[in-house]
């Protein structure tokens, strides 16, 4: 299995752009994470879906942030307009049952010029 | 509330020498708790997990965590260090029921000093 995949690998925009990542869950996973790590934060959970249901999106900053998982093997995070503010390392994750570890992708480098 | 507390933001040892990184955990029933390993401009990466069972977990790369009950602690330990351990550790916890998702601490970087 190719691991959880996630596009870009880095990005960088200008504040008011569009930003979309994408993430591959590994296949047979029903539980997707999205995460935010900065240095001033740590590592904070965005939102996580079920079977492809958002169970959780309480950590979702505000109404910038989307996120939307249409299919079992697709996964989208959506920021518009951005901000300086949003630059940040973004994880995906993905885990088999909720008892399982959660197995994260390499990470989308976001830089908010 | 489920929470997880890493005290040490830094550990340095020497190359050889044993390590340990702290973690002590707060949930109202039984808890799941999660060792993760983070290396430069990469993901998360799983070390080794206590469900149930025996309190010494043994994982990946020579990594052991030993599951308190009583201390509310689950310490990450390694006999002999290497350089190549140099890393940023997160201690992850969840509680056995419900449909709450996983807590990570604020995670402990390991320096190995040759």
């Amino acid at each position: 299995d190719a691991g959880v995949i996630q596009s870009p690998r880095h990005e960088v925009t200008e504040m008011g752009q569009e930003v979309t990542l994408r993430c591959k869950p590994i296949s047979g996973h029903d539980y997707l994470f999205w995460y935010r790590q900065t240095m001033m934060r740590g590592l904070e959970l965005l939102i996580y879906f079920n079977n492809n249901v958002p169970i959780d999106d309480s950590g979702m900053p505000e109404d910038r942030f989307s996120a939307k998982m249409p299919n079992a093997s697709f996964s989208t995070l959506k920021i518009q307009p951005s901000e300086p503010r949003d630059s940040a390392v973004y994880f995906c994750a993905s885990s088999p049952t909720r008892y399982n570890e959660q197995f994260f992708g390499p990470g989308t480098r976001l830089t908010v010029l | 509330a489920q929470s997880v507390a890493q005290p040490e933001d830094q550990v340095n040892v020497a190359e050889g020498n044993p390590l340990t990184v702290k973690c002590t955990y707060s949930v109202s029933g039984n808890p799941y708790l999660f060792w993760y390993v983070q290396y430069p401009n990469r993901g998360l990466q799983f070390l080794l997990k206590y469900i149930t069972g025996d309190n010494l977990v043994k994982g990946s790369y020579g990594f052991e965590a030993e599951f308190n009950k009583s201390q509310t602690s689950f310490h990450l330990k390694k006999p002999s260090a290497l350089v190549s351990d140099s890393a940023l550790y997160f201690c992850a916890v969840r509680e056995t029921s419900g449909n709450t998702p996983l807590v990570f601490g604020k995670g402990t970087r390991l320096s190995v000093i040759a």
